[in-house]
């Protein structure tokens, strides 16, 4: 069964820290990988996206890494902010035509 | 360029009672999902859209749940006979498809209450 599991499920981190999401999926065919960040009562918006052959993903503070071959993805977050309290979101496309799957979100608290 | 709409926001339906909820993609976009967030879960897929076809439908509710994208005008989700196991939040996500590549790009969401 295509699943895609993130850990941990919760996280509180101190402004100006660093965290590292984690996401581990058992989904095939493997099309891409995409990070995205939810904010409390709004829809998801892109951080980044992988395919196959890229091992590593940034954007800005974020960055993204993918091993395709143990299928496992990273989320890195440096100098965290209050505004990066949020849901995390892993996301693994399985075809061409970019089906989805979500996984469960790892939900994050930067405190002052 | 305006980002990806929902209407409405929020939507109160009695048990019952049929629930329309409206997407409008961003320009130029011809490919659009619908996913379903229940409470305190992930985001779930249900159905995906071209501009007057339905691709894959296959995270739909067979009943009472439909999906179109007419050649003009938003794509419509609509719920017959709500219940109150449908209470969800509903997000579309649109994309330009093809060599305009696959990013999606997601609405605000409406929130839909049975009551």
């Amino acid at each position: 069964k295509n699943q895609v599991e993130q850990s941990p499920q919760s996280l509180i981190i101190l402004e100006g820290k660093n965290c590292t999401l984690q996401c581990n999926y058992t989904v095939s065919p493997f099309s891409n990988l995409r990070w995205y960040k939810q904010d409390t009562g709004r829809g998801p918006v892109s951080l980044t996206i992988m395919t196959f052959s890229e091992n590593t993903k940034s954007n800005g503070r974020y960055t993204a890494t993918l091993d395709a071959d143990t299928k496992q993805s990273s989320l890195h977050i440096t100098a965290s902010q209050l505004s990066d309290s949020a849901s995390y979101i892993c996301v693994v496309s399985e075809t061409s035509y970019d089906k989805v799957i979500f996984g469960p979100g790892t939900s994050l608290s930067v405190i002052p | 360029n305006a980002g990806v709409m929902q209407n409405p926001r929020h939507l109160v339906r009695r048990r019952g009672q049929e629930a329309r909820l409206r997407c409008s993609p961003m320009k130029g976009h011809s490919h659009v999902y619908w996913y379903r967030q229940l409470p305190e879960e992930g985001l779930k897929f249900m159905v995906y859209l071209q501009k007057e076809n339905i691709i894959d439908e296959s995270g739909m509710p067979k009943e009472r749940f439909s999906a179109e994208f007419p050649k003009e005008g938003p794509s419509i989700l609509r719920i017959q006979q709500v219940v109150r196991g449908d209470s969800a939040a509903y997000f579309c996500a649109s994309s330009p498809g093809g060599t305009g590549g696959i990013e999606q790009y997601f609405g605000p969401g409406t929130r839909l209450t049975v009551t």
